[in-house]
């Protein structure tokens, strides 16, 4: 079983949807949790951290679920340019810290 | 700000040859960290260092890989020798404090072992 898991997609969704990513991870110590954006042939880059309490950056909300080892990231009233694809990082520290990216789960948008 | 710099961006060889790639972290970050990139296997993290030592090595892949960091500012990763199965996009990421700040990627090097 993988150490992170995620739902690879792709998920083909109108302008205008509402979409959520899950994504598990197995190592019950893992302290730290982000999204990361990955557009075609282009380096990995920062979306949001995860936090116990949950977050919200504009139309990006992410939840955690220490209990299940659950992470989620909603995407509201998507656009055309949130076509990308999504990793789940995870930082367990108990592996010396070491992050730990997911496959990614594949995002397109159409008009 | 100049962000984590890697060269070549594109390196087309043929087996047997050997590959270095660079990168040049952030400066004033303390980690630096090689991936490598497949559509098989995703994101791997290669080797990573703490103020130019090398901490974790346990994601080299064999003996044919090598990094170096010589300095606060310069890395080398060489594959020697090349085998098609090396093909993969190469990452160097940078870090001020790993555990903590979320790692700076550089673009990348799109490696193709022919």
């Amino acid at each position: 079983r993988k150490e992170v898991e995620q739902d690879p997609g792709p998920f083909n969704v109108p302008e205008g949807a509402t979409v959520a990513f899950n994504c598990t991870y197995s190592n019950s110590a893992s302290q730290s949790f982000f999204w990361y954006r990955q557009d075609c042939r282009k380096e990995p880059k920062l979306l949001m951290s995860v936090y116990s309490s949950g977050n919200e950056d504009g139309r990006f909300t992410a939840q955690l679920n220490r209990a299940s080892q659950y992470i989620s990231l909603l995407i509201r009233d998507s656009k055309l340019s949130d076509s990308a694809t999504y990793l789940c990082v995870v930082i367990a520290y108990n592996q010396g810290g070491k992050l730990i990216f997911g496959q990614g789960t594949e995002l397109s948008v159409k008009p | 700000d100049a962000g984590v710099i890697q060269s070549p961006r594109h390196e087309v060889t043929e087996m047997g040859q050997e590959v270095t790639l660079r990168c040049k972290p952030i400066s004033g970050h303390d980690y630096l960290f090689w991936y490598r990139q497949t559509m098989m296997r995703g994101l791997e993290l290669l080797i990573y260092f703490n103020n130019n030592v090398p901490i974790d090595d346990s994601g080299m892949p064999e003996d044919r890989f090598s990094a170096k960091m010589p300095n606060a500012s310069f890395s080398t990763l060489k594959i020697q020798p090349s085998e098609p199965r090396d093909s993969a996009v190469y990452f160097c990421a940078s870090s001020f404090a790993r555990t903590l700040e979320p790692q700076h990627f550089g673009d990348g090097t799109r490696l193709s072992i022919l």
